[in-house]
């Protein structure tokens, strides 16, 4: 029944390693994001691509990499996790242009890196 | 560069009172308005949303007032419950093209409604 879903729900890693988290929607929609939640709760986008292609890549490093192999699905990896890379990420989809309507987020993975 | 500030950072309010919550706004392209609530160890969820044409909008104990001229928009929380207790952000959207479905946040205000 969930809408947007995501895994996993809690990541802990050490320094240097490479993780992936998943999401999937089923609401039918076209566009899907990732939103980073920081220390202080502040949300910002990430990426955001509509129809499996990359629309918006705000200033994130390299290291991290969305895929969207359908446009029920978007993955992020992260290689070579930093300390700085704590956080929660959130996914979420909308509907496609010309207005993102029914906006749904995903109930977010807690990267912790040690 | 902060585009849309949030205040206040916290708040607190007696069981039936009033919550308002602030937002300014800088980029004259943001076109569409929501307003999201957000329980601890879930996703944001949307409560309420405005376009600029319209000055006030109503969903049961949930208002938004909206001034365009001063860029401004507010939620207001009649008889604020218990229940209501959770971190509110207002946040914007601008038109379509490479930024589509873009949604900038506020910082956030940590409600909480006293029994």
């Amino acid at each position: 029944d969930t809408a947007v879903s995501q895994t996993p729900k809690y990541l802990v890693t050490q320094m240097g390693n490479d993780k992936s988290i998943k999401c999937e929607q089923n609401l039918g929609h076209d566009t899907m994001y990732w939103y980073k939640q920081d220390s202080k709760k502040f949300l910002k986008i990430m990426f955001s691509y509509n129809n499996k292609e990359l629309i918006i890549n705000e200033t994130v490093p390299n290291r991290f990499s969305p895929k969207s192999p359908d446009k029920a699905h978007l993955n992020l990896h992260i290689n070579s996790l930093e300390l700085g890379d704590s956080a929660v990420y959130f996914c979420a989809s909308s509907t496609g242009p010309p207005m993102p309507y029914g906006y749904t987020f995903g109930s977010g993975t807690r990267l912790t890196v040690v | 560069q902060q585009q849309v500030k949030q205040s206040p950072q916290s708040l607190i309010v007696q069981k039936g009172g009033i919550s308002i919550i602030n937002c300014a706004y800088e980029n004259t392209a943001f076109d569409y308005f929501p307003w999201y609530q957000q329980f601890p160890g879930k996703g944001p969820a949307l409560l309420i949303a405005i376009r600029p044409d319209v000055s006030e909008k109503k969903e049961g104990r949930f208002t938004i007032s909206f001034n365009k001229s001063a860029k401004q928009f507010s939620l207001h929380i009649m008889d604020s419950q218990p229940g209501d207790s959770a971190t509110y952000f207002c946040a914007a959207i601008g038109k379509g093209g490479t930024s589509y479905g873009k949604l900038t946040f506020g910082q956030g205000t940590i409600l909480t409604v006293h029994p």
